[in-house]
């Protein structure tokens, strides 16, 4: 079946460097993808968004990079801050307006 | 800003129970979704509803039904709360846009725990 996943569970990264959190999925029918934040006790929210015909795209100190060869997607979060603390989600499109979500990845910013 | 509230964000019920949760939003979206999510599984879909009346399955509907009555609410519904249903619950809409995929917008989810 179609799944989406995260590389790694967990990530601790010091504050000021960049993280990257990966997104590895199987569907090559995905044209759209999604990454949300999900701060302790929040709902996720949405931060970034890549559709198929771009391979990069680039937000406020965020940057997602698209790879379809591959199937991989990633998020890179430029100069790491407490904030930035949260689990990450990416996510694919499904059928039927339905998206996907992978497992999530648990970032924790070390002061 | 989009909005979508969720009735409670924690609820503690009896096993056996009859459980409501509700969700609301003010953006006039015509999706709506309930997902429950637990550690290592990310956000599983439980059922999704296009528009009023109208509800489809999503990955595991087993134990739960819904109701949309109005556009603006959807309900999830524990016919017969067991433990296994412990979880965290959110709720999410979007509006379709023609031909293209969109994000969905979440609730602040509801911590049920089933004792």
């Amino acid at each position: 079946g179609e799944s989406v996943g995260l590389h790694l569970p967990t990530l601790s990264v010091q504050e000021g460097d960049n993280s990257i959190i990966n997104c590895a999925y199987s569907n090559s029918a995905s044209d759209y993808f999604i990454w949300y934040k999900q701060e302790s006790g929040k709902g996720p929210q949405f931060i970034i968004d890549i559709r198929s015909n771009m391979d990069k795209r680039q937000g406020q100190r965020v940057t997602v990079l698209l790879n379809k060869t591959v199937k991989h997607l990633s998020l890179q979060i430029a100069a790491t801050q407490p904030g930035d603390s949260a689990v990450y989600f990416c996510a694919e499109n499904g059928s039927d307006y339905k998206l996907s979500f992978g497992a999530g990845t648990t970032v924790t910013v070390r002061a | 800003d989009v909005k979508v509230t969720q009735s409670s964000r924690y609820l503690v019920k009896r096993t056996g129970e009859k459980v409501f949760l509700e969700c609301v939003q003010d953006m006039d979206h015509e999706n709506m979704f309930w997902y429950r999510q637990d550690p290592g599984l990310g956000l599983r879909l439980i059922y999704f509803s296009y528009d009023v009346k109208m509800k489809e399955k999503g990955d595991i509907p087993e134990g739960y039904s819904v109701s949309r009555e109005k556009k603006e609410r959807f309900s999830l519904i524990l016919e017969s709360a067991s433990t296994n249903q412990t979880s965290m619950y959110l709720c999410a809409s979007s509006s379709p846009v023609a031909g293209a995929p969109n994000e969905q917008f979440f609730g602040p989810g509801t911590r049920l725990t089933v004792l």
